[in-house]
């Protein structure tokens, strides 16, 4: 079975600083897929950023981007110039890029992210 | 943009009674699923969907919980008699094909009394 761990129960950055989350997983698979999603105060789970394991090149999205490191299984997010609204809660998630049709997310316990004026 | 919806967004209820939750997932979407997410806690999978039937439940999806898709639109998932720690978030979600992301809806609040 995978996990996946979020260490940081909470951050905080100024607005327009820099702030990168963390995500470490364990998974015996070889082909998966890893998300980062948000959950602003509403609590609709929005999709940020994903990453495909067999793409050595890590996503990036306007102000979101991914540090990759499969050998370490960790799967940070970084985002740039921090806004306001992107104070929420941070989702990390794994998907198996194999096991039929389940393709069911494991997420992590979350981080949360307050943009400070 | 298409997006998936969930009714209704928050829904109160007395312990032992029925509820049924809809979700209308992406049109050409092929895979289901439902997802809860206790106050708090993290997100936890309940449940797949495809083909017309359940290719996944968790530990939580238990006989008091099913599924359906009765027609060409519409995603239900029908808890029979809930129980106080059922309240929580439920959030629907679809995808297209083997490897795609999956949407979430905006999700049903479940208020058990």
């Amino acid at each position: 079975a995978q996990t996946v761990t979020q260490s940081q129960p909470e951050m905080s950055v100024q607005e327009a600083e820099t702030v990168t989350l963390s995500c470490t997983y364990d998974t015996s698979e070889n082909n998966y897929y890893l998300f980062w999603y948000k959950q602003p105060p509403s609590r609709q789970m929005i999709l940020v950023i994903r990453q495909e394991a067999y793409k050595q090149q890590n996503a990036t999205e306007n102000r979101f981007s991914v540090n990759f490191q499969k050998a370490a299984k960790s799967f940070s997010l970084k985002i740039s110039d921090s806004q306001l609204g992107d104070t929420a809660m941070y989702f990390c998630a794994f998907m198996p890029g194999s096991g039929g049709s389940n393709y069911k997310l494991t997420f992590g316990k979350g981080t949360l992210l307050t943009v400070n004026p | 943009e298409p997006e998936v919806t969930q009714t209704p967004s928050h829904q109160v209820t007395q312990m032992g009674q029925e509820v049924i939750l809809r979700c209308v997932p992406i049109s050409n979407h092929l895979y289901f699923y439902w997802y809860r997410q206790i106050l708090g806690q993290k997100v936890e999978f309940l449940v797949s969907f495809y083909n017309n039937e359940i290719s996944e439940k968790s530990e939580i999806f238990d006989d008091q919980f099913s599924v359906e898709r009765p027609d060409g639109s519409n995603f239900t998932l029908k808890i029979r008699s809930t129980k106080l720690e059922d309240s929580a978030m439920y959030f629907c979600a679809s995808r297209y094909e083997q490897g795609d992301t999956q949407y979430f809806g905006p999700g049903t609040r479940l208020t058990v009394l």
